[in-house]
């Protein structure tokens, strides 16, 4: 079946930037999807990428994604304290059901 | 104010003993759908429902039942609840379900022990 990885924890100060890496095994998957928790919270959308793009920026975050290796990334320039989050990667063909990743824990300190 | 809700936020509750956490949504949404959240395994979909009366298994359907015989409502059922369906669970809730164009909006979480 489909499969998600993320490295579980990323530390970075505030006003570095931050990549969180995904790798995904499902090569039919159509979208992929970035999301965020803040703690106590349900997940929010980030932003997403279509599996014929390469790159999306939105503001401070950057999605790359190598379709050839299955490896997406999301960039975060000037890293905030309120950044910090898990940060889930999800893929699917754009409807009704997705795959997430285990979660990055992103922790920015002052 | 837009919103998904979940009750109860937390229980705990014996083995076998059925419960039911209740999801609403308030925006006449077609899609919702229910995920578990666990440490190291991140979030896994349950059930999920296209609409009124249709509901499809997710990645880990076992030990629980849905319902949707309303639009608003997506309860989840735990008929005999084992202590490795302890957990924190989201309901969550789409316009049509198409994710790449719509929000998916999660309720507050339902923190669940099983002892």
């Amino acid at each position: 079946g489909e499969d998600v990885e993320q490295s579980l924890f990323l530390s970075v100060r505030e006003g570095d930037s931050s990549v969180i890496n995904c790798t995904y095994t499902d090569s039919s998957s159509t979208y992929l999807y970035w999301y965020k928790q803040e703690p106590g919270a349900g997940l929010q959308l980030l932003t997403y990428i279509f599996s014929n793009m390469d790159m999306k920026q939105d503001q401070r975050l950057t999605v790359l994604l190598n379709k050839k290796d299955k490896h997406l990334s999301l960039r975060i320039a000037d890293t905030q304290t309120g950044d910090s989050a898990i940060y889930f990667c999800a893929e699917g063909e754009g409807y009704s059901t997705l795959t997430f990743g285990k979660g990055t824990m992103l922790l920015v300190s002052p | 104010e837009a919103q998904v809700t979940q009750n109860p936020r937390y229980l705990i509750t014996v083995t076998g003993k059925k419960l039911t956490v209740t999801c609403s949504q308030n925006m006449n949404h077609e899609y919702m759908s229910w995920y578990r959240q666990d440490p190291g395994l991140g979030l896994r979909q349950i059930y999920y429902s296209m609409n009124v009366e249709v509901t499809d298994k997710g990645d880990v359907p076992e030990g629980y039942k849905v319902s949707r015989k309303e639009k608003r409502n997506f309860p989840l059922i735990l008929e005999s609840p084992s202590p490795n369906q302890t957990s924190l669970y989201f309901c969550a809730s789409s316009l049509s379900g198409t994710f790449f164009r719509e929000t998916q909006y999660f309720g507050p979480g339902t923190r669940l022990l099983v002892l």
